[in-house]
C-alpha cells in the first residue's frame, strides 16, 4: 500500500519568504496528489490538485510541483503571511491516503 | 450553498457505551468518506460509500465499527462497545465523483469523541 511521508517538524519562516513543504510517497505514482490545509480544530480544505502527467501547477500564491522521478510533491507558498500558518497535508489515491501534514508557522 | 455538516460537534462517552455519529453530505455529492484522526497523527481512512456500489471498508480497525448509508445521502458511523483507543477526531468528506473521475474531497468539521 501506498506510504505518504511529510516532515514533521515544523516550518518556521519570516513574513514575505517563502514556505516549501515536501511530500515524498513510497510505491508507485499515483494517477494524481492533493494538497490541503487544515487548521486546529477544522476539517482539512483542498489547496490544489496535480496529475502525473503535470510538472507544475499554480493558483495564486500557491505551487505545487510533482517529480515522479524522485518520487516526490513539493508545495510552495510565496510571499508568505501569518495567515497562512496552518498544517499542511498531501494526499494520494481515491480514497485519499494522508501524510501526517507538516505544521507551518510564519512570523510577522 | 451548505457544506458537509457533522453531528454531533463533540462527544463524550464512557467505555463500553457504543455511539453514533452522522454527517450530512453537500447535495448532489455521490460519495461520502470517513476518516479518523487521532491527536499528532494525519488522516485515516475508515469507509468510502460511492452511489450505490457495496461499500469500501477496508479501513475499518474492528468489527465495533460500522456505517451505513441511507437513501445515498446521510450516513451514520456506529462505534459499538467504545474503547479508550477510539477517542479521535472523525471528518466525513463528500465529492461527486467516485473512483477515476474523483476530484476534490469537501470535509466537514469533524467529530470529537472522547471516551473515559
Amino acid at each position: 500500500s501506498q506510504k505518504i511521508e511529510q516532515n514533521s517538524e515544523a516550518l518556521n519562516i519570516q513574513e514575505g519568504k517563502t514556505a516549501t513543504l515536501t511530500c515524498n510517497y513510497t510505491n508507485y505514482s499515483p494517477a494524481y496528489l492533493q494538497w490541503y490545509r487544515q487548521d486546529p480544530g477544522r476539517g482539512p480544505v483542498f489547496l490544489l490538485l496535480i496529475r502525473e502527467n503535470e510538472k507544475e501547477k499554480r493558483k495564486e500564491r500557491l505551487k505545487v510541483t510533482f517529480d515522479t522521478t524522485l518520487k516526490q510533491s513539493l508545495f510552495h507558498i510565496t510571499a508568505s503571511q501569518p495567515a497562512d500558518s496552518a498544517t499542511y497535508l498531501c494526499a494520494v489515491e481515491s480514497t485519499l491516503t494522508f501524510g501526517k501534514g507538516t505544521m507551518l508557522l510564519v512570523s510577522p | 450553498g451548505a457544506g458537509v455538516s457533522q453531528s454531533p460537534s463533540n462527544k463524550v462517552t464512557e467505555k463500553g457505551k457504543d455511539v453514533e455519529l452522522r454527517c450530512d453530505p453537500i447535495s448532489g455529492h455521490t460519495a461520502l468518506y470517513w476518516y479518523r484522526q487521532s491527536l499528532g497523527q494525519g488522516l485515516e481512512f475508515l469507509i468510502y460509500f460511492q452511489g450505490n456500489s457495496a461499500p469500501d471498508k477496508s479501513g475499518l480497525p474492528s468489527d465495533r465499527f460500522s456505517a451505513e448509508r441511507t437513501g445515498g445521502s446521510v450516513s451514520t458511523l456506529t462505534i459499538q462497545r467504545t474503547q479508550q483507543e477510539d477517542s479521535a477526531v472523525y471528518l466525513c468528506a463528500s465529492d461527486k465523483w467516485g473512483q477515476e473521475f474523483q476530484e476534490t474531497q469537501y470535509f466537514g468539521p469533524g467529530t470529537r469523541l472522547l471516551v473515559l
